[in-house]
Formats: C-alpha cells, structure tokens, sequence
C-alpha cells in the first residue's frame, strides 16, 4: 500500500531560523501533493499544492515546497520562521492509481521559540 | 457560508454505545471523507466516498460505518465494535478532480 512519511515528528526553533520539514511517500506514478497545517484550536488549512508544472511551489505565509520525484519527495521549506508559524504540519499524497484516496503522513509539531 | 460542519464539537458517551458524528457540506463536493487524528500518528482513513450511495473503506475502517444518502451528508457512527474510540475526527470533502480537501472543525469524543 501507498504510504507517506514525515521524519521529523517534533521540531524546535527560534524565530528567524530556517525551517525544512521532510516528506516522502512510497510511489512511483502520478502524485498530488499537499502540505496542510493545523494551528493550535484552529482546523486543517491548505499551505500549498502540487499537481503539475513548475516543481517548486509557493504557498501562502512565504511557505514554498519543492516536488523532487526522483526521491519520491515534497519537502517543506520557509526561510525565516515566525513565533506564529508554531502549529502541526501536514504532508498528503493523493495517489493517482488509487482514486479520491487522500493518505496523510504522521505530522510534525513546530514550535518556534520567541 | 460555504462549508463543512461537524457536530457536536465534544461528544461523551459511555463505554459500549455507539454514537454518531454529523458532517455536513454546502461546498456541493462529490468526496467526502472521515480522518481519525491521534497524537504521533497523523490522520488516518477510516471511510471515504467518492459519490452518493456509494463508499469504501480505508486503512481503520474497523469498528466504523458510514453512510451517504445525501451528497451534502456523510455521518460516521463509531460501535461498540471499535475497541479504542476516543480521538480527534475530522471530517473533509473536495470536488473531483485536483482539487485539495477542506476539513471541518473536528470532532472530540471521548468514550467513557
């Protein structure tokens, strides 16, 4: 079975610093990628989407994530984090052979120190 | 307001009961899905569908039953079947196509 992997599960920083959250899935076809994020008391919202074209893609709140389908990746990137971006990130795949099935990896916490 | 609501925000119900989360969509999304979030483990599958009178398992559809006679309507009742039922469930929906989910506020239920 498809599967998505987050390796970082806990991250701490302080303000400013650069931040790279790791995701992978285990798949070779067509993917569509998301990056959500979950603040704390506050829903699921969408960050960023990949579905075709340009590899690296660029979301709201100067997130940007970068598709590198050689190493079945979508890694998340900001160059300065802000004590606000302290929430839980989400990477999801939907895998093309498997129909409207969104699988999501396990999450990573951020927290960004003031 | 276009959205997805689920209710009730926190929900108690006594050991060997089963219970019933609503969700609702006014988006006029064909997919709708239910998510179990637990701590460390992310969002995990439980049911999806994809068009009304229709729906399939996904990855701990165990202990779980949904229905979808309305496309606006997806609820999920958790048995007496399920044998850890307290946890974070989150309902979501999208168009067909490429599109991304929306997810509702999520429901807390804790079983007792």
């Amino acid at each position: 079975a498809q599967s998505v992997s987050q390796h970082n599960h806990h991250v701490i920083l302080s303000e400013a610093a650069s931040l790279e959250l790791g995701c992978n899935y285990s798949y070779g076809g067509t993917v569509n990628l998301f990056w959500y994020v979950q603040y704390p008391g506050q829903h699921l919202q969408l960050l960023l989407k990949y579905f075709s074209g340009d590899p690296l893609v660029k979301g709201i709140k100067g997130f940007e994530a970068e598709f590198i389908k050689s190493k079945f990746s979508f890694n998340l990137r900001k160059p300065s984090v802000q004590w606000s971006d302290t929430a839980e990130y989400f990477c999801a795949v939907r895998f093309n052979n498997a129909g409207n099935m969104l699988t999501f990896g396990g999450g990573t916490r951020l927290m960004v120190k003031p | 307001d276009g959205g997805i609501t689920q209710s009730p925000k926190y929900l108690f119900r006594k050991e060997g009961q089963n219970v019933t989360l609503s969700c609702e969509q006014n988006l006029n999304h064909d997919a709708m899905y239910w998510y179990r979030q637990d701590p460390g483990q992310g969002l995990r599958l439980i049911y999806y569908s994809q068009i009304v009178n229709d729906f399939q398992k996904g990855d701990i559809a165990e202990g779980y039953s949904v229905s979808r006679e309305k496309k606006e309507s997806f609820p999920l009742t958790v048995t007496s079947a399920q044998k850890n039922p307290t946890a974070f469930y989150l309902c979501a929906s999208r168009s067909q196509g490429q599109s991304e989910a929306f997810f509702g506020q999520g429901t807390r239920l804790t079983v007792v």
